[in-house]
């Protein structure tokens, strides 16, 4: 079974810094993929940025990038010029891209984001 | 396209009674998920439902808890007879299709109290 490991239960970070979220994953799958969830307040669940397993280029989406390192099994998550509204639970999950369960997302525990101004 | 909604937000039970959670998948969506997610934890996949049909319930307590998806309707997620283990935030996804490619739209999430 794959299992999804996040080491910081807790992060802080300054305005306009950057910040590097940390996740671990164990698999013995070729093909899957991963994605970073933001949790705020509200608790709505919010893709923040995905990677496709296969692919070598890191995902960007504006301020949020990866650092996808297939034979470490780890995924980080880079938050540039951090703003107030990034404060959040930070959710890192996998899922399979093939076979009976693909359907099934697995998260990690979470890392909560405080964002000082 | 209103997202996935879920209702109610907040519920709050008694232990012993039954308390019914409901999701609206997304608009031409047919594939709804059921998570779990505990105090201090991620969310755990609980049931995969199409219209119809329980396609996987592997992660649903095998007592008190069930689920369904009419053909017309809410998805619901019924949990019998609560404890205080129950108290948790549920969340709904749902997608178009079964596609890895499809991505999973979450709700808002009905947190449960059992007092």
């Amino acid at each position: 079974a794959q299992t999804v490991t996040q080491s910081q239960p807790e992060m802080s970070v300054q305005e306009a810094e950057t910040v590097t979220l940390s996740c671990t994953y164990d698999t013995s799958e070729s093909d899957y993929y991963l994605f970073w969830y933001k949790q705020p307040p509200s608790r709505q669940m919010i893709l923040v940025i995905r990677q496709e397993a296969y692919k070598q280029q890191n995902a960007t989406e504006n301020r949020f990038s990866v650092n996808f390192q297939k034979a470490a099994k780890s995924f980080s998550l880079k938050i540039s010029d951090s703003q107030l509204g990034d404060a959040a639970m930070y959710f890192c999950a996998y899922r399979s891209s093939s076979g009976g369960s693909n359907y099934k997302l697995t998260f990690g525990k979470g890392t909560l984001l405080t964002v000082n101004p | 396209n209103a997202g996935v909604m879920q209702n109610p937000r907040h519920l709050v039970r008694r232990r012993g009674q039954e308390a019914r959670l409901r999701c609206s998948p997304m608009k031409g969506h047919s594939h709804v998920y059921w998570y779990r997610q505990l105090p201090e934890e991620g969310l755990k996949f609980m049931v995969y439902l199409q219209k119809e049909n329980i396609i996987d319930e592997s992660g649903m307590p095998k007592e008190r808890f069930s689920a369904e998806f009419p053909k017309e309707g809410p998805s619901i997620l019924r949990i019998q007879q609560v404890v205080r283990g129950d108290s948790a935030a549920y969340f709904c996804a749902s997608s178009p299709g079964l596609a890895v490619s499809y991505e999973q739209y979450f709700g808002p999430g009905t947190r449960l109290t059992v007092t």
